[in-house]
């Protein structure tokens, strides 16, 4: 099955600095890969989210970028504020077979003010 | 709209009890999943469902069984519960079971078994 690796565990950057998450995955067959936001004692929320035909997307000040090749994407927040603070969780899937998310075991932002 | 509530909010149970958490969603959305979340593992699968009448089995369904009798709700029982299954337990469902649907969360219920 599916196995999805996440780096770093914590993360700790200055505001209005950037922030890097990097993930990689093992099934080639994976083409839709999610970021999830979890803040403290609440539920996850996708913030956005790639397809496998799409080499990178931005919304406001998060982007993702996608190399299917290496099996790897990356999320990448710029100008961080406090609010961003949260526990981030990438995730991939694919169309056929059991097409449910696996997701990364999570990376702890934590944004300096 | 509620969208996708689960009870209870958390439960202490003693080891072999029995207990069922509930998962009920008002989106008409054809699949619903149930994840545990354990601090550094992230998020599992235990068992998920496309659509009514049908289930399937994620990474970790051993001692959780699952049923789908309709659309909107989505149990899941722990027929024996013993310390290990201590965890927030997350149901969410998507529209129609296709991997790049969103899914959307519940709450979450956090189950403590001594």
């Amino acid at each position: 099955g599916e196995n999805v690796e996440q780096h770093p565990s914590t993360l700790s950057v200055q505001e209005g600095d950037s922030a890097v998450i990097k993930c990689t995955y093992s099934d080639s067959a994976s083409n839709y890969f999610p970021w999830y936001k979890q803040e403290l004692g609440k539920r996850p929320q996708l913030i956005i989210d790639i397809r496998s035909n799409v080499g990178e997307k931005k919304d406001q000040r998060i982007a993702v970028t996608l190399n299917k090749t290496a099996k790897h994407f990356s999320l990448h927040i710029t100008e961080t504020q406090p609010e961003d603070s949260a526990v981030y969780f990438c995730a991939a899937s694919r169309d056929t077979g059991r097409r449910a998310l696996t997701f990364g075991s999570g990376t702890r932002l934590q944004v300096q003010p | 709209i509620a969208g996708i509530t689960q009870a209870p909010t958390s439960q202490i149970l003693a080891a072999g009890r029995r207990m069922t958490l509930r998962c009920t969603q008002d989106m008409r959305h054809n699949a619903m999943y149930w994840y545990r979340q354990d601090l550094g593992l992230g998020l599992r699968l235990i068992h998920y469902s496309n659509t009514a009448g049908t289930t399937g089995k994620g990474e970790v369904p051993d001692g959780y069984s699952v049923s789908r009798a309709n659309t909107d709700d989505f149990p899941l029982t722990l027929a024996s519960a013993v310390p290990s299954q201590t965890s927030v337990y997350f149901c969410a469902s998507s529209d129609s079971g296709r991997a790049s649907d969103t899914q959307y969360f519940g709450p979450g219920t956090r189950l403590t078994v001594l």
